[in-house]
């Protein structure tokens, strides 16, 4: 079975600065993708950035890019220029593509990103 | 587009009872996964319907069930509620495929007492 690793329960991070979070997985899958979610207070889970595995080039989506390293199994998250609307619970997520689609998301534990203004 | 929704928001059982969950899910979407969130074991697949087949299970007991109808709107049942089967119960809803992005609802709150 895959299993989903962060190992940072919770990170802090001045507003306007760089935050890393961390994220490892397990598994002897080819074919897998990788998420990564947010979940303000509100509880509503957000998607944030998706890498699929066969994919070497690493994921952007504006301030919110990964680090890839497939070898590794390693996939981190880093938020530039952080805002206060950036605190949330972020978690990592793995779905394999073996089954096209029917896989549910396996997640790790998750980080709680405190912004400090 | 509406978003995915569920029903009720909140929940209050008692230990024994059953109860059921909706989920009605983006209009075009015909997936829909359900997943339980604890402080304790975190969050956790419990199963995917796709055009009113279960397609995959988590390791759940048989207590926890599930069902889609035509219109890809889809119900989760538990039966004989127990304590640990108080958390946060989240649907989410797709166009089907791996990559395909899962939409999530803002769960129901069940609290078994």
């Amino acid at each position: 079975a895959q299993t989903v690793t962060q190992s940072q329960p919770e990170m802090s991070v001045q507003e306007a600065e760089t935050v890393t979070l961390s994220c490892t997985y397990d598994t002897s899958e080819s074919d897998y993708y990788l998420f990564w979610y947010k979940q303000p207070p509100s509880r509503q889970m957000i998607l944030v950035i998706r890498q699929e595995a066969y994919k070497q080039q690493n994921a952007t989506e504006n301030r919110f890019s990964v680090n890839f390293q497939k070898a590794a199994k390693s996939f981190s998250l880093k938020i530039s220029d952080s805002q206060l609307g950036d605190a949330a619970m972020y978690f990592c997520a793995y779905r394999s593509g073996r089954r096209g689609g029917a896989d549910g998301l396996t997640f790790g534990k998750g980080t709680h990103l405190i912004i400090q203004p | 587009k509406a978003g995915v929704t569920q029903t009720p928001r909140y929940l209050i059982k008692t230990r024994g009872q059953q109860v059921t969950l909706s989920c009605s899910p983006i209009s075009g979407h015909r997936s829909v996964s359900w997943y339980q969130q604890t402080p304790g074991q975190g969050l956790q697949f419990l199963f995917e319907y796709f055009s009113e087949t279960q397609r995959n299970k988590g390791n759940f007991p048989g207590r926890f069930s599930g069902r889609q109808f035509s219109n890809s709107r889809s119900e989760m049942n538990v039966s004989t509620l127990e304590l640990g089967d108080s958390a946060l119960y989240l649907c989410a809803s797709s166009l089907g495929g791996t990559y395909n992005e899962q939409f999530f609802g803002p769960g129901t709150r069940l609290t078994v007492l």
